[in-house]
C-alpha cells in the first residue's frame, strides 16, 4: 500500500530551526509537497520537489531525496505564528496525492 | 480576488438527512477535489473531477455523491448512507495534474459537519 510517514508532535523555541522528516512508500513518484494548515483552516502551499536536492524560499527550504523516498521541511528563526499543522503530500505515478496525517509544530516563546 | 469558496464553514444536520457542501473557484482550473480530514489522519480523497460533466470516486466515495456542471462549481452531499459523517470537509482545485510544473492545490476554508 502507499504510506506517508511524519512524526505526529514537534516542540521549538522562537528563533530557533526546526526540521520536520517526511519518509514515503508509494507507486512511483511525481512530486512532493508541503502545506501549512493553522487549527481550521485551509492548507496553504509551501513547497514543491520533484528533484532531488534543497529548495529555498525565504525561512522555509525543502529536501527530497528520492531514493530514500525521504523529504524534509526546515523552518528557520521560527516565529510564534509558524505553530500549525505541516502537511506531507506525495503525487503517485498516476497523479494521484497521498497527504501524511501531519506533524503539529508548537513553537514556544 | 481569485480564490476557492466553501459554505457555510459549520453545519449541524440530524441523523439520516443528506447535506450538500458548496465548493466555487474562479481560478479557471480544471480540476476540483474533495477531502475529508479526521483528526490524527491525513486528508482522504473522497471525489474528483478534472472537467465538467466527469468525475471520479476517491478511496471513501461511499456515502457520498457530488456534480461538476460548471468548471466553476463541485457540491459534494453527504447522504444518510454515511455512517460516521461528522468531519472536516475541504474543498480543492487544481491545474489538472501532469500537465504543468507545479499543480500545487488550492484549498477553500472548510466545511464543519456535525451530524447529531
Amino acid at each position: 500500500g502507499q504510506n506517508i510517514d511524519q512524526p505526529t508532535e514537534m516542540t521549538a523555541t522562537e528563533g530557533a530551526i526546526v526540521q520536520i522528516n517526511c519518509t514515503y512508500q508509494t507507486s512511483g513518484f511525481n512530486g512532493l509537497f508541503w502545506y501549512q494548515q493553522h487549527a481550521g483552516e485551509a492548507p496553504t502551499f509551501l513547497s514543491y520537489n520533484v528533484l532531488d536536492g534543497l529548495e529555498e524560499k525565504g525561512r522555509f527550504s525543502s529536501f527530497l531525496s528520492r531514493s530514500k523516498g525521504y523529504s524534509y521541511l526546515l523552518l528557520k528563526e521560527l516565529q510564534m505564528k509558524d505553530s500549525a499543522s505541516y502537511l506531507c503530500a506525495v503525487r503517485d505515478r498516476s497523479f494521484k496525492t497521498i497527504f501524511g496525517a501531519g506533524t503539529r509544530l508548537f513553537v514556544k516563546a | 480576488d481569485g480564490g476557492i469558496t466553501q459554505s457555510p464553514k459549520y453545519l449541524f444536520r440530524k441523523e439520516g438527512q443528506n447535506v450538500t457542501l458548496s465548493c466555487e473557484q474562479n481560478l479557471n482550473h480544471d480540476a476540483m477535489y474533495w477531502y475529508r480530514q479526521d483528526p490524527g489522519q491525513g486528508l482522504r480523497l473522497i471525489y474528483y473531477s478534472q472537467i465538467v460533466n466527469d468525475f471520479q470516486k476517491g478511496d471513501i466515495a461511499e456515502g457520498y455523491s457530488v456534480s461538476r456542471e460548471k468548471k466553476e462549481s463541485f457540491p459534494l452531499t453527504v447522504t444518510s448512507a454515511q455512517k460516521n459523517p461528522t468531519a472536516f470537509y475541504l474543498c480543492a482545485s487544481s491545474i489538472v495534474p501532469g500537465t504543468g510544473f507545479d499543480t500545487e492545490a488550492f484549498f477553500g476554508q472548510g466545511t464543519r459537519l456535525t451530524v447529531v
